[in-house]
């Protein structure tokens, strides 16, 4: 089993659905978790940086960590245009690490 | 502006040959790292390095080689051990005091002929 899955997708929308993505993990050392957007041929930007369970809310994305089922998600409402882009997690042990595992990413395009 | 600057952003060489990548940040960041990106297989780490003059092997080490004299430069060398050069390589750094808050930089496409 790999430490991190995530499905690649591709993930099709219609324009202000709601989109959820997910991953999970094998892991129970991760205690960080992190949701990256990567747009085609450049390099990733963090979305949301969370830290044990709970959700997290910044504007339209929405971050949520369930660490006794090992999943975490990433909702977007009113997803635009704008949003395609493939969504990786990625998670990381405790204080002191510096290594991420991120999963594989879902390639998501949202449909005017 | 602040960022990650990466160059060459493609570079075409022939097999055999080492490669050096440039990486260079102005983010003040006092950890930097090398991942490489194939398709469908989400980034995998080479090396990162935590402060100057020091530097760790990631996953994926073998047939790369960098170096970490100055703060705000971090260079890969893809050398000719390694076996499936071709890739997206993308440098990053980030803060200490949060390891996972990662800036990338635009990347850089190697291939291989």
């Amino acid at each position: 089993q790999k430490e991190v899955e995530q499905d690649p997708g591709p993930l099709s929308v219609p324009e202000g659905a709601i989109v959820s993505l997910n991953c999970t993990y094998s892991n129970s050392a991760f205690q960080y978790f992190m949701w990256y957007r990567q747009y085609s041929r450049k390099g990733p930007e963090l979305l949301m940086y969370t830290y044990s369970s709970g959700n997290k809310e910044d504007g339209r994305f929405t971050a949520q960590v369930d660490k006794s089922s090992k999943y975490i998600s990433l909702f977007i409402r009113d997803s635009q245009p704008s949003d395609s882009a493939t969504y990786l997690c990625a998670m990381r042990r405790g204080t002191g690490s510096y290594q991420l595992t991120f999963g594989k990413g879902t390639k998501l395009s949202v449909i005017p | 502006d602040g960022g990650i600057t990466q160059s060459p952003k493609y570079l075409f060489r022939k097999e055999g040959q080492n490669v050096t990548l440039s990486c260079e940040q102005n983010l003040n960041h006092d950890a930097m790292y090398w991942y490489r990106q194939d398709p469908g297989q989400g980034l995998r780490l080479i090396y990162y390095s935590q402060i100057v003059n020091d530097f760790q092997k990631g996953d994926i080490a073998e047939g790369y080689s960098v170096s970490r004299e100055k703060k705000e430069s971090f260079p890969l060398t893809v050398t000719s051990a390694q076996k499936n050069p071709t890739a997206f390589y993308l440098c990053a750094s980030s803060p200490s005091r949060a390891p996972g808050e990662l800036f990338f930089g635009e990347g850089s496409r190697l291939t291989v002929l």
